[in-house]
Order: C-alpha cells, then structure tokens, then sequence
C-alpha cells in the first residue's frame, strides 16, 4: 500500500526565514512525487513535481530514496507564500491511484 | 477558459436522498478523478476514470459510485447518502494517466443531515 506521511499539521515561520515542509512516502515501487498548493479561496494546484526537477517560486524538492522522502524547501520565506501544502505520490507510469498526504498550513509571520 | 467546473457548489440533503454531483472539463482530458478532503485526513481518493468507460476504485469508494460515459464528464453518485459522506468534494482531471499535472475543480460542499 502507497502512503504519504507530513508530520506538521502547521509550520509557523518569520518572514525571510528558510521554509521545510516535510514529506515521507512509503511505497514499494518507484514512485512519481509532487507537491500541491492551495491558497486561501482558491483551487489546488500543482506547485512542482520531481521528475521535471523545477524550482517553482523559490520552492525546490529532491526526491530522497534512501530516507524516502520528498521535503519541500525554499531559502527565504514570502508571505504569499501562506497557504496549504499537500504532498502526493503515485506509481511511476501514471497517476492511476493517486495518495495524498494531510496536508502542512504555512503560514509565514510578517 | 479552460477549466474543471462542479455543481453544485454547495448541498444540504438529508439521510437516504439519491444525488449526483456533476464534473466536467473542457480540456479533452482523458484522467479524471474524485476526492474527499476533510479535516486532519487531507485528500482521499475516491474514484478515478482512465479514460471513457474506465473508471477503478481509490482509496475510499465505499458508498460512491461513478460512470464515464462522455470524456468530459465524470458524475459522482451518492445512492444513498449518510452522514459521514459529509465532507468537502473535489473533482479533478488530467491530460492522461502519465505523471501530468491535475487540474482541480473549485469543490463541493455537501452536509448529510
């Protein structure tokens, strides 16, 4: 069974502060990695994804396999950047059955 | 504008009344799928449709039922409703089931009284 685990229900940090949004994955295939954004009254929407290796808004993410883990960085804090991060896995090959994790608020301090 | 569009937005039915929530996308993609989010669980999938005719169970099906008879349209039915199907709904869809970005419907809120 595929499962994503974030350990933060929330992540408070000043504004300027370096951000890690936690994910761990179990699943034992390769698995395809991303991460999802959802502004306050908007819709979800992809923030970035491993395979394309993008740095979207300052945000990066390396996929781990040893620690199988895919965290969520970014150097320095915006406050736009407040919002609800979910990280999600599927199999390699497709989205198929997709998982997602419980979610991690940011909210980013002024 | 290319978009996922779901209706209604918001339902208040009771125990045991029938309904569907409708999605649809004009985007001429082949994957869609359907969520639950509720508090503390996050997004739980429920269904999920390949392509036209293809539809297989996430995580959560039980109680739900869908059909994918058009490829832009992928219904949600709750045949008979209960209350623990309270929850906020989400539709999406995808150009195909290979690792491509999921474009998310705007949500439904259904309360089972």
């Amino acid at each position: 069974a595929q499962r994503v685990t974030q350990p933060e229900k929330l992540l408070s940090v000043f504004k300027g502060a370096p951000v890690e949004l936690k994910c761990n994955y179990s699943y034992s295939g390769s698995p395809e990695l991303f991460w999802y954004v959802q502004y306050s009254r908007q819709r979800l929407q992809l923030l970035l994804r491993h395979i394309s290796r993008e740095s979207i808004k300052g945000f990066t993410a390396d996929l781990n396999k040893g620690e199988t883990s895919f965290h969520l960085k970014k150097p320095f804090a915006q406050e736009e950047d407040s919002a609800m991060y979910y990280c999600a896995l599927s199999p390699t090959g497709g989205y198929q059955k997709v998982t997602f994790g419980t979610g991690t608020k940011l909210q980013v301090i002024p | 504008e290319a978009q996922v569009t779901q209706n209604p937005r918001y339902l208040i039915t009771v125990t045991g009344k029938k309904l569907t929530v409708t999605c649809s996308q004009n985007m001429n993609h082949e994957y869609m799928s359907w969520y639950r989010q509720d508090p503390g669980l996050g997004l739980r999938q429920i269904y999920y449709s390949m392509n036209v005719e293809v539809t297989d169970k996430g995580d959560v099906p039980e109680g739900y039922k869908v059909s994918r008879k058009e490829k832009r349209n992928f219904p949600l039915i709750l045949e008979s409703p209960s209350p623990n199907q309270t929850s906020l709904y989400f539709c999406a869809s995808a150009l195909s089931a290979g690792n491509n970005e999921q474009f998310f419907g705007p949500g439904t809120r259904l309360t089972v009284l």
